[in-house]
């Protein structure tokens, strides 16, 4: 099955700093990646996805890039802001995304932006 | 829209007990999903559903059953409680048209300690 690997487990940037998250994910058949902001006290929340067809994805000061032929994803922030502090998590379907594929989540990234 | 609504918020369960974690989602979603998070270890796959009258088991289904007699309602169901169920439980729904992959919807989680 898929196994998703995410890296850092923790990350410590400066206000106006930039923040990179690095994923890989096993399965080449794999089509969609999403990436999840959880703050303290909720549930997951989606910030950005990217799907196979396409390279490199922006909405605002957040994007996230795919290289499918090493089989990783990054999600990067620019110029962070305290209230990106939270846990982000990266995840990928179990192989070809058809109906029914559920994801398989990485262990997430806690981000903390010094003020 | 209420969105996805879990009840309760937190629990204390002796070992043995049994509970129901109760899931509602208001937006006609047909997919809907049963998480558990423990501390460092990002989500993981109890149970999910594809539409009403339909379950498949995900990556952790030991010890929980869960039901999906309507649209809007996936409630969870611990027979037996043990102290490794002590986790934080997250539900969520997904619209999922044959296209692929949609945006997960994730509930506020409900604590559970098992003592």
């Amino acid at each position: 099955g898929e196994n998703v690997e995410q890296h850092p487990s923790t990350l410590s940037v400066q206000e106006g700093d930039s923040a990179v998250i690095k994923c890989t994910y096993s399965d080449s058949a794999s089509n969609y990646f999403p990436w999840y902001k959880q703050e303290l006290g909720k549930g997951p929340q989606l910030i950005i996805d990217i799907r196979s067809n396409v390279g490199e994805k922006k909405d605002q000061r957040i994007a996230v890039t795919l290289n499918k032929t090493a089989k990783h994803f990054s999600l990067h922030i620019t110029e962070t802001q305290p209230e990106d502090s939270a846990v982000y998590f990266c995840a990928a379907p179990l192989g070809w995304v058809w109906g029914n594929t559920p994801l398989v989540f990485g262990k997430g990234t806690r981000l903390s932006v010094i003020a | 829209n209420a969105g996805v609504t879990q009840t309760p918020k937190f629990r204390i369960l002796k070992i043995g007990q049994s509970m129901t974690l109760q899931c509602t989602q208001d937006m006609n979603h047909n997919y809907m999903y049963w998480y558990r998070q423990d501390p460092g270890m990002g989500l993981k796959l109890i149970y999910y559903s594809v539409g009403a009258g339909i379950t498949d088991k995900g990556e952790v289904p030991n010890g929980y059953n869960v039901s999906r007699s309507t649209t809007e309602d996936f409630p969870l169901r611990l027979e037996l409680a043990a102290p490794s169920q002590t986790s934080v439980y997250f539900c969520a729904s997904s619209y999922s048209p044959s296209r692929g992959q949609e945006t997960q919807y994730f509930g506020p989680g409900t604590r559970l300690l098992v003592l």
